[in-house]
């Protein structure tokens, strides 16, 4: 079975430096990698996925993510974070469309 | 832009109570998924559907809940009993299905259930 390890469960950050929100995931076989963002009382949005090709993939609001296999992580980066950046962020493995998530990280944006 | 549907977005329940919930995939996907979020946590998979059928539903608490996708197209979710630990947001998703794999699942906006 395959799981998600998210280290931090919040992550104060200043408006504008930058951000990493950790994610390991431990499985047996091949998986497919997201990143979901999810404001307060709403649903998860998809922020950016890893299928294949390119172990560095980017979403259209700046965030990016670089697989690595031989430390099998999937961390999100952010160069320069906004107030609007604030919300929680989960991480999640998909294998035969089962789709696990971690525990989530909790991203504050301090003005 | 299609969008899963969910409803009610706020439940309130007395213990002992029957609750249900539910939700409207994306036209033409064939996966649907139920996820029970505890405030704080990640969502935790309840039952997994490919068109009608239940291909996972081993975290189900099979004496208290039960799921149904009778045309494989909406879906319910219900609780009887209701007890307090259910208190939660309860998500829907869907998926354009089996055999895409890789594809990701598209979320409802959630019921928040408190049961009091």
């Amino acid at each position: 079975a395959q799981s998600v390890t998210q280290l931090d469960s919040q992550v104060p950050v200043f408006e504008e430096a930058p951000v990493e929100l950790r994610c390991n995931y431990s499985s047996s076989v091949s998986v497919y990698l997201f990143w979901y963002v999810q404001y307060p009382n709403q649903g998860l949005q998809l922020l950016l996925k890893y299928l294949s090709g390119s172990t560095l993939v980017k979403s259209i609001n700046g965030f990016e993510a670089e697989f690595n296999k031989s430390q099998t992580s999937f961390h999100l980066r952010k160069p320069s974070v906004h107030i609007s950046d604030t919300a929680e962020y989960f991480c999640a493995v998909s294998v035969e469309e089962k789709l696990t998530f971690g525990t989530g990280t909790r991203l504050t944006i301090i003005p | 832009e299609a969008e899963v549907a969910q409803s009610p977005r706020y439940k309130i329940t007395e213990k002992s109570q029957a609750v249900a919930f539910w939700c409207d995939p994306i036209s033409g996907h064939a996966t649907l998924y139920w996820y029970r979020q505890i405030l704080g946590q990640g969502p935790e998979l309840l039952v997994q559907f490919q068109d009608e059928s239940v291909v996972d539903d081993s975290q189900l608490p099979k004496d208290r809940f039960s799921a149904e996708r009778l045309k494989g197209v909406d879906s319910t979710l219900k609780i009887q009993p209701a007890e307090l630990g259910d208190s939660a947001m309860y998500l829907c998703a869907s998926s354009p299905g089996w055999g895409r794999a890789g594809t990701e699942a598209f979320f409802g906006q959630g019921t928040r259930l408190t049961v009091v």
